[in-house]
């Protein structure tokens, strides 16, 4: 069964990019009709869709971030990743990482998710 | 953009009863409708998507009703490991864009 994995930093300065990688095991990020996203959870303000990446490189981003991010996919890898610049403290939340099947337009598997906080 | 709006913010009930959670959205979204659990320390877990179809491996007291702005998640005999968060979730198909509701905490 596909599983998903977050990594990257944990404490992210104001104003520095956030990144992450999303890491995918047990099947191909290849496979047609699967879309890949990124979600975050703010402890206040629920659940958040950033954006996805579809293994062709074809992006689209939540339109009230889309100024600062960036996703990138490296199929050799089978991985994904996230850029988020000119972080603030409102950027502190859990990122999740996620499978998209148009067939459902909804999000599984899920990866664990990982807590990055913006602090100096 | 599309909101979506759960209700109760809680619901506390008992082993065995029944629970019926709503969630609202502003504007139709069809059936493009899912319902997720998410318990403490957790990512969310698919339920229920296309407002009324179960995910592989989900028990068959989680039941999804609904379509354009009203849903429903029913559990039918509550179970001790059911006590969780819910979320709604709606995807629209252009621009493509997913919302989540705020919460519902199911609590003894």
């Amino acid at each position: 069964q596909v599983q998903l994995q977050e990594s990257g930093p944990g404490l992210v300065r104001p104003s520095q990019t956030l990144s992450l990688t999303c890491s995918v095991s047990g099947g191909s990020i290849s496979r047609e009709s699967f879309y890949w996203s990124w979600i975050r959870q703010h402890p206040e303000r629920g659940l958040e869709w950033i954006g996805y990446i579809y293994y062709t490189g074809n992006t689209y981003y939540n339109p009230s971030l889309r100024s600062r991010v960036a996703m990138s996919v490296d199929t050799s890898k089978n991985q994904f990743s996230l850029n988020l610049t000119s972080v603030t403290a409102a950027d502190t939340a859990v990122y999740y990482c996620a499978r998209e099947w148009e067939g459902t337009r909804a999000f599984d598997p899920w990866g664990r998710g990982t807590l990055v906080t913006v602090s100096s | 953009e599309i909101v979506m709006t759960q209700s109760p913010d809680t619901l506390s009930v008992s082993p065995g009863e029944r629970a019926t959670l709503s969630c609202r959205a502003s504007q139709s979204v069809v059936t493009n409708l899912a319902w997720y659990q998410q318990k403490p320390g957790q990512a969310p877990r698919l339920l229920i998507y296309r407002a009324s179809t179960r995910a592989t491996g989900i028990p068959a007291r989680f039941s999804g009703s609904g379509s354009g702005t009203e849903f429903t998640l029913t559990i039918s005999s509550l179970q001790s490991e059911d006590f969780a968060i819910y979320y709604c979730q709606q995807y629209d198909n252009w621009p493509p864009s997913w919302t989540f509701g705020q919460g519902t905490k199911v609590e003894v």
